[in-house]
């Protein structure tokens, strides 16, 4: 049972536009919320977090959204570069100290094409 | 400054071989842990170590598979008699405190391709 759920796999976007990556989960015991990304053949990159008490976090071009009542939180990259391709992956960490370690979603793929 | 590094970085083990992964986390950091990736899939926890204790073991997939972190800086992960659906990429991750919400800092992985 996929407790963070990642449901497009890839996404193709053109440089400059937005790209929208979304994230839904169902345990409503997560209180913390991050973004990765990753490159093949390297390890998840730390890209930005939000809090449960938040809606909202803004880090130059990437913008997370939290919408803690649909258990949906998004990923929002603007302008999209080409070096913005890679796999994302959405994880969340519940309310047990950080020991239960971070659940992640399957990633989406996401293209910028030029 | 230096991040989380992991050696070693691919191994091709025959079934039934006991392999060994080793994770140098990020120095100061004390929380530790170990993630199992399979292919098309997200990371999977395994443990997780607060300096050297192990206080979560609960992911780890059966009693092969055993972790440590005897003085609280780098740590092993040993696999014992290996199996095919031990392929996986396995993942140390560090963070600087322990609690929640506290930013986790991912090594490249070691490849395991169990034959």
């Amino acid at each position: 049972d996929q407790q963070v759920k990642q449901n497009s796999p890839s996404l193709s976007v053109q440089e400059g536009r937005i790209s929208i990556l979304n994230c839904d989960y169902t345990n409503s015991m997560f209180d913390y919320f991050l973004w990765y990304k990753k490159y093949p053949a390297e390890g998840p990159t730390f890209l930005i977090s939000i809090s449960s008490i938040k809606d909202k976090n803004e880090d130059g071009r990437f913008t997370v959204f939290l919408n803690k009542s649909a258990k949906h939180l998004s990923l929002h990259i603007v302008p999209s570069q080409p070096g913005d391709s890679a796999v994302y992956f959405c994880a969340a960490e519940g309310s047990g100290g950080g020991a239960d370690g971070l659940t992640f979603g399957k990633g989406t793929h996401l293209i910028i094409q030029p | 400054g230096a991040g989380v590094s992991q050696s070693p970085r691919y191994k091709v083990a025959k079934r039934g071989q006991d392999v060994a992964l080793r994770c140098d986390p990020i120095s100061g950091h004390v929380s530790l842990f170990w993630y199992q990736q399979a292919l098309g899939q997200g990371p999977e926890f395994l443990t997780y170590f607060q300096n050297e204790a192990q206080l979560d073991k609960s992911g780890l997939p059966s009693d092969r598979f055993f972790a440590e972190r005897p003085e609280g800086s780098v740590s092993t992960l040993k696999i014992q008699r290996t199996q095919q659906e031990d392929s996986a990429v396995y993942l140390c991750a560090s963070s600087l405190r322990s609690g929640s919400a506290e930013t986790q800092y991912f090594g490249p992985g070691t490849r395991l391709l169990v034959l």
